[in-house]
């Protein structure tokens, strides 16, 4: 039971490379989430996907594009990479967005923009 | 969107009960409170979650009074291993998303 997988867990960047980060989860959610989290800091909403074809801005989507490929699959695109963008992402899905259920969380992939 | 306030850091020995509150003045009818616990290089991982009064479950209890307005996580007989940040979160269905505050950190000391 994989739950949510993430690829890949390090990754360094040149500024201005691009790299799409990608996740899975075998659980049959329906919604999908991308976080950041800087040092010291709780988890900030970059994108969500509520149901498979939907996708939403969160807190902090400048920067980022998101695709949910299907029902298991939702990538997080860095087109340009900065610095600022230099965090660690998470992925994480529930079974539903509207009803606050338990979300489940991959191991993170620690990205460094230089 | 519903906000929540925690202790930034807090320190306990081994075998003692833990209590963490957390305030969420504007929680909605709708909102559940929910807890998360994150070990350090790890995603955050669900402990337990509530909408009013008492919960319970083998890892913790979650007490909630009437107004909702805060809400209490309590760790029985804390061990080292129980060292992490603890997330409360109050649910939002209007913008369907987990709010995640900075969290509250738990040092437990032997």
């Amino acid at each position: 039971n994989a739950g949510v997988t993430q690829t890949p867990k390090f990754q360094v960047l040149k500024t201005g490379q691009s790299m799409t980060l990608q996740c899975a989860q075998d659980m049959n959610h329906n919604s999908m989430y991308w976080y950041r989290q800087d040092p010291g800091m709780g988890l900030r909403l970059i994108y969500y996907s509520a149901s498979e074809g939907t996708t939403d801005k969160g807190e902090v989507p400048n920067g980022y594009n998101v695709s949910r490929l299907n029902k298991r699959e939702f990538s997080l695109r860095l087109e340009s990479a900065a610095p600022s963008q230099t965090s660690v992402y998470f992925c994480a899905s529930s079974e539903d967005w509207t009803k606050n259920t338990e979300a489940f969380f991959g191991q993170g992939t620690r990205l460094t923009v230089v | 969107l519903a906000k929540t306030t925690q202790p930034i850091s807090m320190d306990s020995y081994e075998g003692q009960e833990v209590n963490i509150t957390c305030s969420h003045n504007n929680i909605a009818t709708n909102d559940y409170i929910t807890w998360y616990q994150q070990f350090p290089s790890q995603g955050p991982r669900f402990i337990i979650q509530g909408y009013k009064t008492k919960v319970t479950n083998e890892v913790a209890s979650l007490f909630i009074p009437a107004d909702r307005k805060s809400s209490t996580l309590s760790l029985p007989r804390v061990s080292l291993s129980d060292t992490a940040v603890y997330y409360c979160l109050v649910g939002d269905p209007l913008a369907g998303t987990l709010v995640f505050g900075k969290g509250t950190r738990l040092s437990v000391i032997a």
